[in-house]
């Protein structure tokens, strides 16, 4: 079946620092993926759908310049948290989709942020 | 606009009993549904789904939910649940191929011996 991977799994950072968070499709190409993030005891907020070769679009209320997404390939996008807070401590989880058939999207196993 | 709601944050069954977990959508045309389930601190795996076609769906684990057009609701069921089925449940719709997914709120099932 079709794997998509993320890392780190779980990162710990200062304020005001940067982070990355990398979404990698396996045996598949994406061209789509799909940026979420889930505070505890919550549902999965889309934040950004984005394509591979374009700007990410962004959800209403999600600050595009803060949540930095890149899609340099098939294979792979980025998400970076930029001078990030304690409020953006939060599960971060990634999905691809390989194609239209079915809508199915692949999820990541998801990126625990803790901003102290 | 599209919308998920599953009724019941918290279930609890019995090893043994019946599970069933509600779920209701909204949407304008015909929906894609799914069912995920999430252990602490994992993804999501996919149970299920619906696109066209036959409405009792099979999903893993001995899953199971069937779209109700007229109720505009996809319920997942289980005849007996096993204490490995206590996990975070998540409904989700969306109605276009490669588009995001609208998610319910999740449901809690707690199994008991």
């Amino acid at each position: 079946g079709a794997v998509v991977s993320q890392h780190p799994s779980r990162v710990i950072c200062k304020s005001g620092t940067s982070v990355k968070i990398e979404c990698r499709s396996l045996d598949f190409q994406a061209t789509t993926m799909f940026w979420y993030r889930q505070f505890p005891k919550q549902s999965l907020m889309l934040m950004a759908t984005s394509n591979e070769g374009s700007k990410a679009t962004y959800e209403q209320g999600v600050e595009k310049d803060k949540f930095l997404i890149n899609h340099a390939s098939l294979t792979l996008s980025t998400l970076t948290v930029t001078s990030a807070h304690p409020e953006d401590s939060s599960f971060y989880i990634c999905s691809a989709a390989q194609g239209v058939k079915d809508n199915e999207q692949f999820f990541g196993p998801g990126t625990r942020l803790t901003v102290l | 606009a599209q919308s998920v709601t599953q009724l019941g944050s918290h279930v609890s069954v019995s090893e043994g009993a019946l599970v069933l977990l509600r779920c209701n959508y909204s949407s304008s045309v015909p929906p894609y549904l799914f069912w995920y389930v999430q252990y602490p601190n994992q993804g999501l795996q996919l149970l299920l789904k619906y696109t066209t076609g036959a409405t009792l769906v099979k999903g893993i684990n001995g899953f199971e939910a069937e779209f109700k057009k007229s109720e505009t609701s996809f319920h997942l069921t289980k005849p007996s649940a096993h204490m490995s089925d206590a996990a975070e449940y998540f409904c989700a719709v969306s109605d276009q191929a490669g588009t995001a997914l609208i998610f319910g709120k999740g449901t809690t099932l707690s199994v008991s011996s």
